[in-house]
């Protein structure tokens, strides 16, 4: 069965460093996403990207985030300068176009990312 | 904007016995789909059951089934015959029609003990 893929599946790494978490859609989906769920709490979304740009984000994303979708295959999130609060699991999901039974999200195992 | 809750932070039974989770929701809109998604321990989330709100016959795939109370908004997931891999954590979901997003509630842990 298709999956979605991502990496690392743990990185820690040091207040105000930069972060790529790397994420392999299932290859005929066309909607992709990243969540994060900080630990014990639910599951948040972050942005949704399509045709090559950013759809939708929340107010979490702001301008240290970034997603980048630089080939056929990957999709990116970027964290730019690290804090504390960063340290969550990061979920990448993709679907399929609209149309019937194309509203499910796959989601990746997650990515959990430790900030000191 | 929707919210959805889930009341019950934890739940507990035992192996072969039915639970049912609880899920309300809010929204303005007619057309939307909803969703359990199973987590456990391994931490990812995996789709268990959905349903289109235009149709009113509930979802059921296996041992799981829903009920699904448009005019009350409410969700209910019923898992029959529970096993011990059922253990993990089940988040509520709501995707209005034409969007993009999932909107998830808290979460109920879940746990079968044998």
């Amino acid at each position: 069965e298709p999956e979605v893929t991502q990496t690392p599946s743990h990185q820690v790494t040091q207040m105000g460093q930069e972060v790529i978490l790397r994420c392999v859609p299932i290859s005929n989906h066309l909607y992709f996403y990243w969540y994060r769920q900080i630990l014990g709490q639910k599951v948040e979304f972050l942005v949704s990207f399509y045709n090559n740009e950013i759809s939708e984000k929340s107010e979490i994303f702001d301008d240290q985030f970034s997603v980048e979708r630089p080939d056929g295959s990957n999709f990116t999130l970027k964290i730019r300068s690290t804090k504390l609060e960063d340290s969550a699991m990061y979920f990448c999901a993709s679907r399929q176009g609209p149309s019937s039974g194309a509203n499910v999200l796959t989601f990746g195992a997650g990515s959990r990312l430790t900030v000191l | 904007a929707q919210t959805v809750t889930q009341s019950q932070p934890e739940m507990s039974v035992q192996e072969a016995e039915t639970v049912t989770l609880s899920c309300t929701y809010d929204t303005s809109e007619s057309n939307y789909y909803l969703f359990w998604y199973k987590q456990p321990p391994s931490r990812q989330m995996i789709l268990v059951i959905r349903q289109e709100a235009y149709k009113q016959q509930n979802a059921t795939e296996n041992r799981f089934s829903v009920n699904f109370q448009k005019a009350a908004k409410s969700f209910s997931l019923k898992i029959s015959d529970s096993q011990l891999g059922d253990t993990a954590m089940y988040f509520c979901a709501f995707m209005m029609w034409g969007a993009q997003k999932l909107v998830f509630g808290q979460g109920t842990r879940l746990t079968i003990n044998p």
